[in-house]
């Protein structure tokens, strides 16, 4: 199975900042990755896939990018809705996996 | 706009059969996948397995001798079946859509909580 690690598992920041989460697979996936946001008691929603592309509806505060097994989630004004936790997905290969996820509190 | 609904009983006694079905609308359920996925209590996300409306179907090998995928494209409804259920299989289940391409999971059930339990 490809493992994805997220870093960090918890990130405490403040409205207006500009965040990053970073997703590392542990083989190749080229840009099968997407990102979810959750919050609690809610299903995961998408927002980014192809490891860059925007969701439709998705706010452009959100950007995604790849360097080469590495991903990264960018968030360049956190708003206070954005306060949630984010998965990383792998979708190369069968079994689909997930990161364990990233918290992002309000500091 | 697609929606999806899963259904089906909250509780299941340990060694019998999780049964869940996800009914599709706003949309037909032809010519997509559609997954499964769970979330125990405070822990992340497992993607359980997939099938496609002709019935073909991918499963993740960690539960691959328990899990029964199927599909009913008339009732626009597909389904899971997950064998010998223990309490490590308590969790939120599921349902979404594979966008074009397979790319990502674009629409989700609201989930559904299956607890097992005598």
């Amino acid at each position: 199975d490809i493992q994805m690690t997220q870093s960090p598992s918890t990130l405490s920041a403040s409205v207006g900042d500009r965040v990053t989460i970073t997703c590392r697979a542990s083989q190749s996936i080229s840009t099968w990755l997407a990102w979810y946001q959750q919050k609690p008691g809610k299903a995961p929603k998408l927002l980014i896939y192809k490891a860059s592309t925007l969701e439709s509806g998705v706010p452009s505060r959100f950007s995604g990018s790849r360097s080469g097994t590495e991903f990264t989630l960018t968030i360049s004004s956190l708003q206070p809705e954005d306060f949630a936790t984010y998965y990383c997905q792998q979708l190369n290969s069968y079994p689909y996996t997930f990161g364990q996820g990233t918290k992002l509190e309000i500091k | 706009q697609v929606q999806l609904q899963e259904s089906g009983p909250g509780l299941v006694k340990p060694s019998e059969t999780l049964s869940l079905t996800c009914t599709v609308s706003g949309g037909s359920i032809s010519t997509y996948y559609w997954s499964w996925i769970r979330q125990p209590a405070g822990k992340g996300l497992e993607w359980i397995g997939r099938i496609y409306t002709s019935g073909s179907t991918n499963y993740n090998p960690s539960l691959r001798s328990r899990v029964t995928m199927s599909v009913d494209t008339s009732k626009n409804q597909f389904s899971l079946k997950l064998s010998s259920v223990t309490a490590a299989d308590r969790a939120v289940y599921y349902c979404a859509r594979s966008n074009y391409g397979d790319y990502a999971f674009d629409y989700w059930g609201q989930g559904t909580l299956v607890t097992v339990s005598s």
